[in-house]
């Protein structure tokens, strides 16, 4: 069964370093994401991207965020300089059509802040 | 008032027990509704979607109710392996593909 993929699993990094959070979509899937949770909270959304620009961001995804379709499988998500506040896990989601259609979650990178 | 809110439970069941979980959502205008299940440390899982009609898939069953702006998920003969948090998931109308998701109601089954 296909799946996301992402990579690494676990990321620790000092604060106000650039950290690069990899991920790939289902291989047919036009729509991708990005969410995080904080450890002992909600998942929130953070950015959606469709044809190879954002569609829609959250107030969570500043300027220290960016995402990018580097290639044909590949779907980053990029913070430029890490606050401890970032510590949280990072799904990456994508769907087939956007919309109602279902996203499918990848395992997600936990990001460590020190 | 938040987006959707949940019970945080637990709700702690015995095996074969019926248990419902209750959640509410702000926005009015919300185009779809989801149950996601999330065991500890792991991505959110589709469960299924909530109908004004209802929405049975064996044991689940999942129910919109648009005028109380509530959706309730119920679980029957309850499983060890359902143990997991279920996450009550909204398609706001600001947007038609970001998921709003509430903090989850925690399920503990019990042998």
């Amino acid at each position: 069964e296909p799946e996301v993929t992402q990579t690494p699993s676990h990321q620790v990094t000092q604060m106000g370093q650039e950290v690069i959070l990899r991920c790939v979509p289902i291989s047919n899937h036009l729509y991708f994401y990005w969410y995080r949770q904080i450890l002992g909270q909600k998942v929130e959304f953070l950015v959606s991207f469709y044809n190879n620009e954002i569609s829609e961001k959250s107030e969570i995804f500043d300027d220290q965020f960016s995402v990018e379709r580097p290639d044909g499988s590949n779907f980053t998500l990029k913070i430029r300089s890490t606050k401890l506040e970032d510590s949280a896990m990072y799904f990456c989601a994508s769907s087939d059509r956007g919309g109602r259609d279902e996203q499918f979650f990848g395992p997600g990178t936990r990001l460590t802040v020190l | 008032r938040k987006e959707v809110e949940q019970d945080p439970g637990p709700f702690n069941v015995p095996e074969g027990a019926t248990v419902a979980f209750n959640c509410t959502y702000s926005n009015s205008a919300s185009q779809s509704f989801f149950w996601y299940r999330q065991d500890c440390r792991k991505e959110p899982k589709l469960l299924m979607s909530a109908y004004s009609s209802g929405n049975e898939d064996g044991r689940f069953t999942a129910q919109l109710n648009r005028a109380s702006q509530y959706i309730s998920l119920l679980i029957r003969d309850s499983k060890l392996s359902d143990s997991a948090t279920y996450l009550c998931v909204v398609i706001p109308n600001t947007g038609f593909q970001k998921l709003v998701f509430g903090t989850g109601t925690r399920l503990l089954v019990s042998p």
